[in-house]
């Protein structure tokens, strides 16, 4: 079946940087797209960015501009966040969801990962 | 960037009654090329990610109880469950995907009342 299987927890201290991955499997990978959301506790849900498997076209919200990069891992099919100089507030469950195929319309949130918990404390 | 303002942030609803929520956009999300609305709703236990419910404003997902609906166009939008069920406990957020950032908006929580 489709599914996206996220790494486990981590705890870092502030200023670190933390990679989460995001293992697909049941469907062909470089043929959807991958977002990554996070949730800090009891709070909503925060859109961070986009990635393109097929040829790694990404874009982030601005807001993480300069601290977030995404990439995928074709022959692994995997894809990777990578979060650098964590500060407390980003502490929170990180998401990889996968959209619906290649045109606009189909850019919803099908299927998601099971989410991963970064704690960031000294 | 397109502002998604939900209301209210809680209801609390007898159950077999019906729940209405409200998501109003900043700037029109219905895509002219394809006249479809850009526009999801998701559903979140606690301690489970987001479930997709509609897209296009009202295509039910396969599988989605279809006391689920989903309605409105270029800016405001509603999604109603007709008849509430106690498993329909949860948080529910729409989201923007016509452009980036595909934002959220902050999230309405039912209960039963």
């Amino acid at each position: 079946q489709v599914q996206l299987v996220q790494s486990g927890a981590e705890v870092k201290k502030p200023g670190a940087s933390v990679k989460v991955s995001c293992k697909a499997s049941g469907y062909t990978f470089t043929s959807y797209g991958i977002n990554w959301v996070r949730q800090a506790p009891g709070q909503g849900l925060e859109w961070m960015g986009w990635i393109s498997p097929y040829d790694g076209n990404a874009h982030y919200a601005e807001e993480l501009q300069g601290r977030v990069t995404m990439t995928t891992d074709t022959s692994t099919s995997t894809a990777y966040m990578e979060l650098r100089s964590l500060r407390s507030d980003d502490t929170a469950v990180y998401y990889c969801a996968r959209d619906g195929g290649w045109l606009p319309e189909l850019a919803a949130l099908w299927i998601w990962g099971q989410g991963t918990l970064v704690t960031v404390s000294s | 960037d397109i502002v998604m303002t939900q209301s209210p942030d809680s209801l609390a609803v007898s159950l077999g009654e019906r729940a209405t929520i409200n998501c109003k956009s900043s700037q029109s999300v219905l895509y002219s090329s394809s006249n479809k609305n850009f526009l999801a709703w998701y559903q979140q236990k606690p301690g489970q990610p987001p479930k997709l419910l509609i897209y296009w404003a009202s295509t039910r997902e396969s599988g989605v109880p279809d006391r689920f609906s989903g309605s409105g166009s270029g800016t405001d939008f509603t999604l109603t469950i007709s008849s509430l069920q106690a498993e329909d406990v949860a948080v529910y957020y729409c989201q923007q995907y016509h452009s980036t950032p595909r934002s959220f908006g902050g999230g309405t929580k039912v209960e039963i009342k």
